[in-house]
């Protein structure tokens, strides 16, 4: 069964300290994987999709990176509006053509001023 | 433009009402999507509209009933709901070849059943 586990819960920073965001995936056949950001209330926000062990993208203070097992999101120098829920999702090649995605609970960080 | 737009924004409604929640997307994409999310949850995958024809069902239950008029718009039909199915509904889009699987958000609707 494909599943998808994001580590911490729950992660508290304050502004300016680096950290780094789980996401521990099995999948049979990884066709993408996927990084959203979450405010309360709204829709999740495309941030990256990675499809490939190796592969990085960055997106200002955001560095995604991927392995066959799992995949982090490095937060550098975090700010207060870097605060939301993170979410991570796997696309399955027997998915068919369609996007549909299997998310993980989430990251839910805080950023102190 | 990476835009999918929803409405309404909430909404609340009687166990014996009848009320639709729509979805538009002007970006080309021909494969469109229904999740809902509960509070402190992950969305869940309830439709898959693929070229505006149901390809995924996740076994949702028949008072919920979507409807993809033409590629840009879809609907979800809402039909003697339950309190439980009070959450965030969330409709996405994507291009729907399969070398370019990214998905893009609307805002949501908040569903109250009360």
């Amino acid at each position: 069964e494909d599943q998808v586990t994001q580590s911490p819960e729950a992660l508290r920073l304050q502004e300016g300290e680096s950290s780094s965001l789980n996401c521990s995936y099995t999948v049979s056949g990884l066709r993408g994987l996927f990084w959203y950001r979450q405010d309360p209330g709204k829709g999740p926000e495309f941030l990256f999709t990675l499809y490939s062990a190796g592969e990085e993208k960055e997106k200002e203070r955001l560095k995604a990176t991927l392995t066959k097992k799992e995949s982090f999101l490095h937060i550098t120098a975090p700010k207060p509006e870097d605060s939301a829920t993170y979410l991570c999702a796997v696309q399955s090649n027997y998915g068919g053509s369609q996007g549909n995605l299997i998310f993980g609970k989430g990251t839910k960080l805080s950023v102190k001023p | 433009d990476t835009e999918v737009t929803q409405t309404p924004k909430h909404l609340v409604m009687g166990m014996t009402n009848k009320k639709s929640l729509k979805c538009e997307q002007h970006m080309g994409h021909r494969a469109m999507y229904w999740y809902k999310q509960k509070a402190k949850k992950p969305p869940e995958l309830m439709f898959v509209y693929s070229y505006e024809k149901l390809s995924i069902n996740e076994s949702v239950p028949s008072r919920f009933s979507p409807e993809c008029p033409n590629s840009s718009l879809l609907n979800l039909h809402l039909h003697a709901l339950q309190p439980e199915d009070s959450a965030l509904y969330l409709c996405a889009s994507s291009s729907g070849h399969p070398q370019d699987t990214e998905a893009f958000f609307g805002q949501g609707t908040r569903l109250t059943v009360v």
